[in-house]
């Protein structure tokens, strides 16, 4: 069965501060997807980043990096520099093999930047 | 650019009364969700629709049902809500992609849902 686990419930950085929030999936197949959602106070769901299990290149987009490592079943988010604007719940998600309508979503971290 | 929108944005019920929650996307997507957001779980396949004309169970289908209208649109119905159900409900749609897509699901802005 995929399973998600996020173990950081919730974070608190002061604003320019580097901060990672970590992913850890379980599955059995080798071929999958992950994903990160930012859910900001106002509700909405915004995808982030998508990664297949044949990629494990790490990526950056301006602040935001992800790093992804199959050895240890990890797909961990940082944030540099961290700003007011990023406190939100971030969510990594997990899609099925082979049926990649169905997504398993982390119970989410929220990530507090303070001034 | 509506994206998906979904209605009621609140609803408050009491325990065995029925309500359909409304799903529409305007993208032309083929694959339509619903989900559900309980604090510390994170959000839950409820059912999901590949195509028009086909609907699936996700992770936790028990007390819903689905209805795929038409390609735009994908309701939810509680037919006897219980307090176990006091949720928020998210609609979302995306396209039949392959590896190289980018952008899965589009969300929208979530019902909060409370029976009591």
């Amino acid at each position: 069965a995929q399973k998600v686990t996020q173990a950081q419930t919730e974070i608190s950085v002061v604003e320019k501060e580097d901060v990672t929030l970590d992913c850890v999936y379980e599955t059995r197949d080798t071929t999958y997807y992950l994903f990160w959602y930012k859910q900001p106070p106002s509700g909405e769901l915004v995808f982030l980043i998508r990664r297949n299990s044949f990629d494990e290149q790490n990526e950056i987009s301006g602040r935001y990096s992800w790093n992804f490592q199959k050895s240890t079943s990890s797909f961990n988010f940082t944030i540099t520099a961290s700003q007011v604007v990023d406190s939100a719940v971030y969510f990594c998600a997990l899609s099925e093999p082979y049926n990649f309508n169905k997504f398993y979503f982390g119970s989410g971290t929220k990530l507090n930047v303070k001034p | 650019n509506a994206g998906v929108t979904q209605t009621p944005k609140f609803q408050v019920l009491k325990t065995g009364q029925s309500m359909t929650l409304q799903c529409a996307q305007d993208m032309n997507h083929n694959s339509m969700y619903w989900y559900r957001q309980d604090p510390g779980m994170g959000l839950r396949l409820i059912y999901y629709s590949a195509s028009e004309g086909t609907t699936d169970k996700g992770e936790v289908p028990n007390g819903y049902n689905v209805s795929r209208l038409n390609k735009r649109e994908f309701s939810l119905r509680l037919e006897s809500a219980a307090p176990s159900q006091t949720s928020v409900y998210f609609c979302a749609s995306s396209e039949v992609w392959d590896r190289d897509s980018n952008q899965p699901q589009h969300f929208g802005d979530g019902t909060r849902l409370s029976i009591l």
